[in-house]
C-alpha cells in the first residue's frame, strides 16, 4: 500500500515549457486534490477532483488544468510554464469531502521554472 | 471567508520541555480540524483529525484540542524531543471539499 505517489520528485523547467504532475493512489479514494506550497503563504488549493471524470477550480487555478480520467490518477498541468509557478506541489486524497475528511498527502514536486 | 491563523511562527525549546501550539480560525462552521507535521523537503504527515463534535484527541505524547465556538484548536507535545523538531500546520475542513491551512508554526527542539 504506497499511499499517494506523485512523479516527478523535481523538475527545472524555462518559461514557456509544459508539463504534467501525476497523482496516483491506492486507497480506492474519491476525492483528490493539488495544492501549491509557496514560502510565507502557506498550502493553497488549485484544483481538486470529486470523482472519475469531475474536476473543479480552487483557490489559485490559472495556469493549470487538470485531467482525472482514472479514479486513481489526477493529473496536473503546466501548458506554458511561468516563474510565478515555481513552488513545491502537493497532491492528496480522501474518501469524501465532507465530514471526516481527513486527507492524505504525497511526497511533493519542487518545480523550479527559469 | 476562512482565515487560520498559527501563532507563533516559530518556537525555539529545550529538550523535555512541555509546549503549546495555537491555532485559530474564523468561521466556526467547521467540519473537523487536522494537524500536520512537515520536516523539511518533505510532504505532510498528519498527526491528529479532530471532528467538529469532539473536544480532543491524542496520540502518545501529543494531544490536541478544539473549541469550536471559540475558534481556536491547541496541540500539546509532552516531553518535546530534538527528533520533533518540524513545521507543525493545522487545517480546517469545511463545506465542499478543500483544506484550508494556516501558514504553519516551525519548532526547534534542541538537546
Amino acid at each position: 500500500n504506497a499511499g499517494v505517489t506523485q512523479t516527478p520528485k523535481f523538475r527545472v523547467l524555462k518559461t514557456g515549457q509544459s508539463m504534467t504532475l501525476l497523482c496516483a493512489q491506492d486507497m480506492n479514494h474519491e476525492y483528490m486534490y493539488w495544492y501549491r506550497q509557496d514560502p510565507g503563504m502557506g498550502l493553497r488549493l488549485i484544483h481538486y477532483s470529486v470523482g472519475e471524470g469531475t474536476t473543479a477550480k480552487g483557490e489559485v487555478p490559472d495556469g493549470y488544468n487538470v485531467s482525472r480520467l482514472k479514479k486513481q490518477n489526477f493529473l496536473l498541468g503546466l501548458e506554458s510554464a511561468a516563474p510565478s509557478q515555481t513552488s513545491v506541489y502537493f497532491c492528496a486524497s480522501s474518501t469524501w469531502g465532507g465530514m471526516g475528511n481527513e486527507q492524505f498527502f504525497g511526497p511533493g514536486t519542487r518545480l523550479t521554472v527559469l | 471567508k476562512q482565515e487560520v491563523t498559527q501563532i507563533p511562527a516559530a518556537l525555539s525549546v529545550p529538550e523535555g520541555e512541555n509546549l503549546v501550539l495555537n491555532c485559530s480560525f474564523t468561521d466556526s462552521a467547521i467540519y473537523n480540524l487536522q494537524w500536520f507535521r512537515q520536516d523539511p523537503g518533505k510532504g505532510l504527515t498528519s498527526l491528529l483529525l479532530i471532528q467538529s463534535s469532539q473536544r480532543e484527541q491524542t496520540s502518545g505524547r501529543l494531544n490536541a484540542s478544539l473549541d469550536k465556538s471559540s475558534g481556536r484548536s491547541t496541540l500539546y507535545i509532552a516531553a518535546s524531543q530534538p527528533g520533533d523538531s518540524a513545521t507543525y500546520l493545522c487545517a480546517v475542513g469545511q463545506a465542499g471539499t478543500a483544506l484550508i491551512f494556516g501558514k504553519g508554526t516551525t519548532l526547534s527542539v534542541s538537546s
